[in-house]
């Protein structure tokens, strides 16, 4: 079955440290997405991507970073400038949109990241 | 910029009866797309109902369909003979372009309970 897969499901992390998450798409969608979620908050886009070797900041990029070397991959990786790294991650993916497709976006079950 | 707007943080109603969430939202654009997004307990984000801004016709889905009033920017949802796997969070989104880009712009949630 097509889907949007995450891991780890659950991600501790240390003051300082480093630490990548994973998303992988057998959709073959052409743009994926980075959110983040807190308590109390809808989503908030991390970064964007919406073809191989390209991709865009979204409204909360300080402290994250990304690549798209493969059409079905978009790790996230959280460095030790996100202050409050802390959240739920959703990987999301999408149509392109020049291909007449608005049919909004496929998810993956998501990260919980952990400060400890 | 566009907002996404839902003002009831929570709901709670009996099995069977009929509820209605809320959703505003603030936007330039002509023509644009709007989704409900479901998330249980588990986390996972499903897609409850789309409607294209220059259809007239209130989309539907089963249970599910939405009362669409473009000039007032109001796009509620409303469940019809609820059921207690109806129990989670409502997203109300808007989708915007930009830049070639579609991107999802989430409200802040509603959480739903059903009780038995």
């Amino acid at each position: 079955d097509g889907g949007i897969t995450q891991s780890p499901k659950y991600l501790f992390r240390k003051e300082g440290q480093n630490v990548t998450l994973s998303c992988e798409q057998n959709l073959n969608h052409d743009a994926m997405y980075w959110y983040r979620q807190d308590p109390g908050q809808g989503l908030r886009l991390i970064y964007y991507s919406q073809i191989v070797n390209d991709f865009q900041k979204g409204d909360i990029a300080e402290g994250y970073s990304v690549s798209r070397e493969k059409k079905e991959s978009f790790p996230l990786t959280v460095t030790s400038a996100q202050k409050n790294p802390t959240a739920f991650y959703l990987c999301a993916s999408s149509i392109n949109p020049g291909t007449g497709g608005h049919y909004g976006y496929t998810f993956g079950s998501g990260t919980r990241l952990t400060v400890v | 910029a566009q907002t996404v707007t839902q003002s009831q943080p929570e709901m709670s109603v009996q099995e069977a009866e009929t509820v209605t969430l809320s959703c505003t939202y603030d936007t330039s654009e002509s023509n644009y797309y709007l989704f409900w997004y479901k998330q249980p307990p588990s986390r996972q984000m499903i897609l409850v109902i789309r409607q294209e801004a220059y259809k007239q016709q209130n989309a539907t889905e089963n249970r599910f369909s939405v009362n669409f009033q473009k000039a007032a920017k109001s796009f509620s949802l409303k469940i019809s003979d609820s059921q207690l796997g109806d129990t989670a969070m409502y997203f109300c989104a808007f989708m915007k372009h930009q830049g070639g880009a579609q991107k999802l712009v989430f409200g802040q949630g509603t959480r739903l309970t059903i009780n038995p």
